[in-house]
């Protein structure tokens, strides 16, 4: 497709288990990023890819959250050792470059820790 | 301080209102800014860009001040289809940074 998909729509987890969320951002966009949303609450910034590279990892909670990005594509965002508060919607954008081109976005995973 | 601060709301108006939503930023080396808007369980989606000469697209006139550091959008003649979350959005280094949101509630 020519937009940004993220896989699973949706993911039920038991608490303490590892879970790895995937982004396919759109083709040639260099530029991709993970946010957290919880209900009712704004966008979270998690991490920041230009590339292969991560020059912001600034919005990561804690430790047990990593994000890699391989052949400048596809991006996986995983949780160690899940916690309920780790519950949100978490999505993925992508966009040209990182100068400020329009960012579109997937339509997330949705995440339950239970 | 919150690096993009935005008023909740909810705004709730009348169709035909016009309504404005403000935006304020902290960091003086922002660099591009936008209006987003985010339907309920929906992702968000580019409302348009903002220019410090303002811009407008049809009944949405945004507007940027550097010097103060303030972003706002008009919407005019306001529809049911028009309610929704607002978001503010600057970038910096290539970062985009969201406002908290601005929630608007247009009723017959």
């Amino acid at each position: 497709g020519a937009g940004v998909s993220q896989s699973p729509s949706n993911k039920v987890t038991e608490k303490g288990k590892d879970v790895e969320l995937r982004c396919d951002p759109i083709s040639g966009h260099t530029a991709l990023y993970w946010y957290r949303q919880s209900l009712g609450q704004g966008l979270e910034f998690l991490i920041y890819f230009q590339g292969n590279s991560a020059p912001d990892k600034s919005g990561l909670p804690s430790d047990r959250f990593s994000a890699e990005r391989t052949g400048g594509s596809v991006s996986t965002l995983t949780i160690q050792r899940t916690q309920q508060e780790d519950s949100a919607v978490y999505l993925c954008a992508s966009s040209l470059d990182g100068s400020g081109a329009q960012a579109f976005f997937g339509q997330g995973t949705r995440l339950t820790v239970v | 301080r919150k690096e993009v601060e935005q008023d909740p709301g909810p705004f709730n108006v009348p169709e035909g209102a016009t309504v404005a939503f403000n935006c304020t930023y902290s960091n003086s080396a922002s660099q591009s800014f936008f209006w987003y808007r985010q339907d309920c369980r929906k992702e968000p989606k580019l409302l348009m860009s903002v220019y410090s000469s303002g811009n407008e697209d049809g009944r949405f006139t945004a507007q940027l001040n550097r010097a103060s550091q303030y972003i706002s959008l008009l919407i005019r003649d306001s529809k049911l289809s028009d309610s929704a979350t607002y978001l503010c959005v600057v970038t910096y280094t290539g970062k985009l940074i969201f406002g908290q949101g601005t929630t608007l509630q247009v009723k017959p």
